[in-house]
């Protein structure tokens, strides 16, 4: 049990449509990423947020978006879906203190874009 | 070349034998090497994190980092059934918390 929650956890949309994806993390972790997992291939980074600033991003284009809100809620939005969105999307979270910079994975959202 | 290679398996090992998964990375910033376990369908889950050149024992894991070699393993001593799951190699190189994940070792423990 990480403390990390995300809903939904499966999703079906049409190409073209815009979707919100949803985690909510532990009190005090400010840190929280968003990767995207196809099927057979390992995480890819999408983007990072720290006190609801985006603050790191990887190579998706600007139609994958994000929000923090100061109750370590955030949010994933996606819009002119496409096929190959289809994928597990993860969020991690970190806490701000501590020796180590593990990052623990909620249990993602399937999004299948038909 | 890719920034984190591993073996995309599936490799098999017998009930009680010793499972070694390997990884290497191509970035020699690398500070922070983590492995995840993901059973099918499932998000990953951290197993071990290692930082220094050498060994580290958790349990049954031994996570093991050569940085001049770019070379990270994991053992897995008295293989059991339920450790049959994909095992993901990530790296961690300079500030942020990007992490960047091989494909994945599908891990096979047969009775």
């Amino acid at each position: 049990e990480t403390g990390v929650t995300q809903s939904p956890t499966h999703l079906i949309k049409t190409r073209g449509q815009q979707v919100t994806l949803r985690c909510s993390s532990q009190s005090g972790h400010n840190t929280v990423s968003w990767y995207q997992q196809a099927l057979g291939q390992g995480p890819q980074f999408i983007f990072q947020y720290y006190r609801e600033e985006e603050n790191g991003r990887g190579n998706f284009p600007p139609r994958f978006s994000g929000l923090q809100f100061p109750n370590y809620s955030s949010e994933l939005n996606v819009n002119a879906l496409e096929l190959d969105d289809s994928a597990l999307y993860l969020c991690a979270s970190k806490g701000d203190f501590g020796l180590t910079d593990t990052q623990y994975f909620g249990p993602g959202t399937r999004l299948t874009v038909l | 070349q890719k920034e984190v290679e591993q073996n995309s398996g599936p490799l098999s090992v017998p009930e009680g034998a010793i499972a070694s998964l390997n990884c290497t990375y191509s970035d020699r910033g690398s500070q922070s090497f983590f492995w995840y376990r993901q059973y099918s369908g499932k998000s990953p889950e951290l197993i071990m994190f290692i930082y220094s050149n050498g060994d580290k024992e958790d349990g049954r894991f031994t996570a093991q980092l050569n940085k001049a070699s770019q070379y990270v393993s994991l053992l897995i001593r008295d293989s059991q059934p339920s450790d049959s799951a994909t095992y993901l190699c990530a790296v961690k190189a300079g500030g942020g918390n990007k992490l960047t994940f091989g494909t994945g070792t599908q891990l096979k423990v047969e009775l």
